[in-house]
């Protein structure tokens, strides 16, 4: 199956600090690289669509300059938190489409907690 | 807008059978898929419907109606390790998926 690799796990990180996350597909080329954002017990937001090689799409609302994405390569995208304040505080998801198996099924990064002090 | 509906939470013994419903209103559609998350987890995929009709994978199967605009997931002989979060997500073309907020599945002993 396909499997997606997140990095670091949990974070704590003092305010103003900037912070990043990097997502990887191990055994597939993602075409697709999602990034989510989920508070406790509510479910998943998007934050931005990202593809390999051009600019990350972001939902309304997001503001890009304050997170950074970049999908440099097929399996591998990166977002930077960028001066983080507590209210950034939460749990970061990424995810990844385009498996030949399954192009439609979205595999899961584990998550980064995000604790911004 | 776009929306999915689906209840806030659902509680059923061991061995039972539960129904979770979802409903969808969204500018587009490509399939429905199902995620299954464990409290502190990622979500990990379930199924995925993209024809009516219904898919068996196990002890867990999934529906859709797309003239109905729904579709529901169906959990058999229910264990423990089924208490969970399960989110229905619409697939809507544009490489983005919709998410529903999700129910919260509690299976009592």
């Amino acid at each position: 199956g396909a499997v997606v690799s997140q990095h670091p796990s949990w974070v704590i990180c003092k305010s103003g600090t900037s912070v990043k996350i990097e997502c990887r597909s191990l055994d597939f080329q993602a075409t697709t690289m999602f990034w989510y954002r989920q508070f406790p017990k509510q479910s998943l937001m998007l934050m931005a669509t990202s593809n390999e090689g051009s600019k990350a799409t972001y939902e309304q609302g997001v503001e890009k300059d304050k997170f950074l994405i970049n999908h440099a390569s097929l399996t591998l995208s990166t977002l930077t938190v960028t001066s983080a304040h507590p209210e950034d505080s939460s749990f970061y998801i990424c995810s990844a489409s385009g498996s030949q198996e399954a192009k439609n099924i979205q595999y899961f990064g584990a998550g980064t907690r995000l604790s911004v002090l | 807008g776009q929306s999915l509906e689906q209840p806030s939470e659902v509680t059923a013994v061991e061995g039972a059978i539960v129904q979770i419903n979802c409903t969808y209103q969204t500018s587009g559609f490509y399939g429905l898929s199902w995620y299954q998350q464990h409290d502190g987890g990622a979500p990990t995929f379930l199924s995925y419907n993209a024809l009516d009709g219904l898919e068996e994978t196990g002890r867990f199967s999934s529906f859709l109606s797309r003239s109905d605009s729904y579709g529901y997931l169906l959990l058999q002989e229910l264990q423990m390790k089924d208490s969970a979060s399960y989110f229905c997500a619409v697939e809507n073309g544009g490489f983005k998926t919709i998410f529903g907020a999700g129910t919260r599945l509690f299976v009592k002993a």
